[in-house]
């Protein structure tokens, strides 16, 4: 069984909408990571958690929140999704803080139209 | 300004043949990641080097790292097609209490026949 699992996988949807995305790992990892990835951006870190009701914001988080309830679960939402928010998320998961390997999800593709 | 740096960016290489791909970060870590995304795909882990002098191999892959240049090098002996992927390194920096991982931008590897 896959240790991360991300929902849903695809997504298109209007400007303006919310939007959830959702990240359940069974690993028991204590962090937890969003990212974006876009073509000549890398990869950049949205928000993080450090454990179940703590979270911080990455570099760019503006636009995006996210909430951890239970360490199996870290959502992420967009709370007006914009076009510029059209991109590949992923999802990592780690046994230590930030600077420590992470291990990544499938990743869900966001369309905003 | 933590940055890391790969080159190149993109490589197109025949099978067969060796090459290296650079990652050079800008401020002091003794810990880098490579990973490999194939297209459409998640990131996987490939090598985890946590000391000055570290180096790992796996097939025809083997990664070093050199703290005091602030450079890791990702080393191809007779590519094969199979090795078609982008390549990220990432570093991890500390500041403060606070630990993070910085991303290259990635290179792309085509491997011809």
């Amino acid at each position: 069984d896959a240790g991360i699992t991300q929902s849903p996988r695809h997504k298109v949807t209007e400007t303006g909408t919310p939007v959830t995305l959702r990240c359940h790992q069974t690993e028991n990892h204590r962090y937890m990571y969003w990212y974006r990835q876009d073509p000549g951006h890398g990869l950049r870190l949205i928000h993080y958690s450090y454990g179940v009701k703590d979270t911080d914001k990455g570099e760019v988080s503006d636009g995006y929140s996210v909430s951890r309830s239970k360490t199996e679960d870290f959502l992420l939402t967009l709370e007006s999704a914009t076009s510029s928010q059209t991109s590949v998320y992923f999802c990592a998961t780690g046994t230590g803080p930030g600077g420590n390997e992470q291990f990544f999800g499938p990743g869900t593709r966001l369309t905003v139209l | 300004e933590l940055k890391v740096e790969q080159n190149p960016l993109f490589l197109s290489m025949q099978e067969g043949k060796n090459y290296t791909i650079y990652c050079n970060y800008s401020t002091t870590s003794d810990r880098l990641y490579w990973y490999r995304q194939d297209p459409g795909k998640s990131l996987e882990s490939l090598f985890v080097l946590l000391s000055n002098g570290a180096v790992k191999q796996e097939g025809r892959l083997m990664a070093s790292l050199d703290t005091k240049a602030r450079l890791s090098t990702l080393h191809i002996t007779a590519a094969v097609h199979d090795l078609s992927a982008t390549y990220f390194c990432a570093v991890d920096f500390a500041a403060g209490n606070n630990r993070k991982l910085i991303w290259g931008l990635g290179t792309s590897l085509a491997v011809n026949p």
